[in-house]
């Protein structure tokens, strides 16, 4: 079984929809985060979270909101979805307590596209 | 502001050759690099690291050399292998509090039979 999952792997919508993307994870890591990925632009980091009770925006995290629900599961939401969201989003992990490396654990991938 | 370069949008190299990735960054806070390999439909995972204070680091095949004056890090694989064939990302930070990595362009390997 995989580390990070992420629901659902495929998504087409309708621009001004609402939609969530889920992610969870079974590594026991405190730290999870949010990126998308676009052509020519590498990854993007949107939202990250320390723990369940703290949340912090990354560098593009306008027209993004997360919620921490547990430390194993962190969901990134799209209020109104618009056509330049179209894009691949990971999610991925880090432990807090292996301070000597800062290697983050990345789920498959969600795409979206948005009409 | 792009802060990690990877000029190299595309690389094709024989099969058995070294293949050579490239790596550039502006900013001299940075103090720990990455490297991520990326196959389709799947995420990133991650393949070999390098703190500021080494110059080089080797695993396998793979070992990644880092000149901090040039603020270049390249990624070399030897030998290389069909298998190789992927995107590679390097990435950045700095101050291991945050976590936070800045992530390169990409560039796409190919490695001919």
């Amino acid at each position: 079984d995989a580390d990070v999952t992420q629901t659902p792997r495929n998504r087409i919508t309708k621009t001004g929809k609402r939609i969530m993307l889920e992610c969870s994870q079974t590594k026991g890591h405190d730290r999870m985060y949010w990126y998308r990925q676009d052509p020519g632009l590498g990854l993007r980091l949107i939202y990250y979270s320390f723990d369940v009770k703290d949340i912090n925006k990354g560098e593009i995290s306008d027209g993004y909101s997360v919620s921490r629900q547990a430390q194993a599961k962190f969901s990134l939401s799209l209020e109104s979805a618009i056509p330049n969201q179209t894009a691949l989003y990971f999610c991925a992990t880090s432990d807090s307590r292996d301070r000597a490396v800062v290697t983050q654990y990345f789920g498959p991938g969600t795409r979206l596209l948005v009409l | 502001d792009q802060q990690v370069k990877q000029n190299s949008p595309s690389l094709s190299v024989q099969e058995g050759r070294i293949s050579i990735l490239n790596c550039d960054y502006t900013n001299s806070m940075f103090d720990y690099f990455l490297w991520y390999k990326k196959y389709p439909a799947e995420g990133p995972t991650f393949l070999i690291s390098i703190s500021s204070i080494k110059d080089k680091n080797e695993d396998g095949r793979f070992t990644v050399f880092l000149n901090k004056s040039a603020k270049h890090l390249s990624l070399h694989i030897v030998p290389s292998q069909p298998g190789d064939s992927a995107v590679y990302f390097c990435a950045a930070t700095y101050g291991g509090a945050t976590n936070k990595l800045i992530f390169g362009t990409g560039t796409l390997l190919a490695v001919q039979p």
